[in-house]
């Protein structure tokens, strides 16, 4: 158990709806990332956020947004969902901004139908 | 071309065999590596974790970096059943923690 806690499991939801994914960070972490992992493009970074403030961006579409909050939690906002979103979205925490180890959590399955 | 370049598998050896595995990559920037592991319907767990050129050992597994060929190498020993997993090569810059990953490799281990 890596320490990390993302909620739900899973999310089936329709074309043009919003969902909101959760995510708990190891105890003491001050860093969260949000990766998305399909088929075809395999583990992609999103977005970082260390201690309340977003520190690195990837490739997260402007539908898409995240934020971290005062207790350290994160939630990543996908809205005008499109058949394309479905995918694994993972959140990883770690202890620093910079080099330490990423902890990932067993991740939040979308689908969108 | 992707950045970090990773033969998809799937790799099949005997249980006791060593696994290899490897990743290469383009960007002469990166300066840590690490291994994952990751089960079916799991998020990715950290085995190794390293930086700069060189090997590092920690039980069965064995890393190695050789940034000249811009090369890293995963050996697993003695190979076991629970090892059947996909193995993600993921790597960063100097600047921040942001990671790359490599596309993984499927390894079944045969009983």
């Amino acid at each position: 158990d890596s320490g990390v806690t993302q909620t739900p499991k899973h999310l089936i939801t329709a074309t043009g709806q919003r969902v909101t994914l959760r995510c708990s960070p190891r105890s003491g972490d001050l860093s969260v990332y949000w990766y998305q992992q399909s088929l075809d493009q395999g583990l992609q970074f999103l977005i970082q956020y260390y201690n309340g403030e977003e520190r690195a961006k990837g490739n997260i579409l402007e539908r898409f947004s995240a934020q971290q909050f005062p207790d350290l939690h994160s939630e990543l906002n996908l809205s005008s969902l499109e058949l394309g979103d479905s995918a694994l979205y993972f959140c990883a925490s770690s202890a620093l901004e910079g080099h330490s180890p990423l902890h990932f959590g067993n991740g939040t399955r979308l689908t969108v139908t | 071309q992707k950045e970090v370049e990773q033969d998809p598998g799937p790799l099949s050896v005997p249980e006791g065999a060593i696994v290899s595995l490897n990743c290469t990559y383009s960007n002469s920037a990166f300066q840590y590596f690490m291994w994952y592991r990751q089960y079916s319907r799991k998020g990715p767990e950290l085995l190794m974790y390293t930086y700069s050129s060189g090997n590092k050992e920690d039980g069965r597994f064995t890393a190695q970096v050789d940034k000249s060929s811009k090369y890293i190498s995963l050996f697993i020993r003695d190979s076991q059943p629970s090892d059947s997993a996909t193995y993600l090569c993921a790597m960063s810059g100097a600047a921040g923690n942001k990671l790359t990953f490599g596309g993984g490799t499927r390894v079944l281990v045969k009983p």
